[in-house]
């Protein structure tokens, strides 16, 4: 079975510090596909950034940027010079084959708060 | 930017009763999904749709649920008799390829909320 695993269900950083958000994923299937989504209080699910797994460097997309390595199965998602905008829950996904379709598997997330 | 919507924003419903959650995919997508959270919990996958059919469902989605596309926009979520359980943030998304590459891209959310 797949699955992502957030070990950090709070994080603090200061404003215009880097932080890092952990995640690590179990799977058995050689093509998949590591997602971020960033959730606000308002409740919206924002796509940030995507790793393929056959991806040799590591994606970057603005402020964002994923440290993939594979071979432990981690893909910890990088947010530089954090913004008051940034405090929201932060949710590491897998796209995955499954009995039918590729699938979404979330993580449980992790509740970033920046500080002024 | 194209974007998944969703209607409406916020349902509140007495148990037993049927609700239809409302979702305009991203035009040119052709992959559509629903996902439901529990307040607090994480995000499960409950059904995917393609060509007309149900691609492929979790154990969430019992004979209580179903989904339809009635005309070229719309996708639907039905729940037949809710339970209070049902209540939860409910997630259309939409992609353009069923791929691993492929991200999913959601709608702002229905708050389901059963009393």
């Amino acid at each position: 079975a797949q699955k992502i695993t957030q070990t950090q269900p709070g994080m603090f950083v200061q404003e215009k510090e880097a932080v890092t958000l952990d995640c690590t994923y179990d799977t058995s299937d050689q093509s998949y596909g590591l997602f971020w989504y960033k959730q606000p209080s308002s409740g919206e699910m924002i796509f940030l950034i995507y790793q393929g797994s056959y991806d040799e460097q590591n994606a970057t997309e603005g402020r964002y940027s994923l440290n993939f390595q594979k071979a432990r199965k981690s893909a910890n998602l990088v947010i530089s010079a954090s913004q008051l905008g940034d405090s929201a829950m932060y949710f590491c996904a897998m796209r995955h084959s499954g009995a039918g379709s590729y699938q979404l598997t979330f993580g449980k997330g992790t509740k970033l708060s920046v500080i002024p | 930017e194209p974007e998944v919507t969703q209607t409406p924003s916020h349902q509140v419903t007495q148990m037993g009763q049927e609700v239809i959650l409302r979702c305009v995919p991203i035009s040119n997508h052709l992959y559509f999904y629903w996902y439901r959270q529990i307040l607090g919990q994480k995000v499960e996958f409950l059904v995917s749709f393609y060509n007309n059919e149900i691609s492929e469902k979790s154990e969430i989605f019992d004979d209580q649920f179903s989904v339809e596309r009635p005309d070229g926009s719309n996708f639907t979520l039905k729940i037949r008799s809710t339970k209070l359980e049902d209540s939860a943030m409910y997630f259309c998304a939409s992609s353009n390829r069923d791929r691993a590459d492929s991200p999913l891209h959601f709608g702002n959310g229905t708050r389901l909320t059963v009393t």
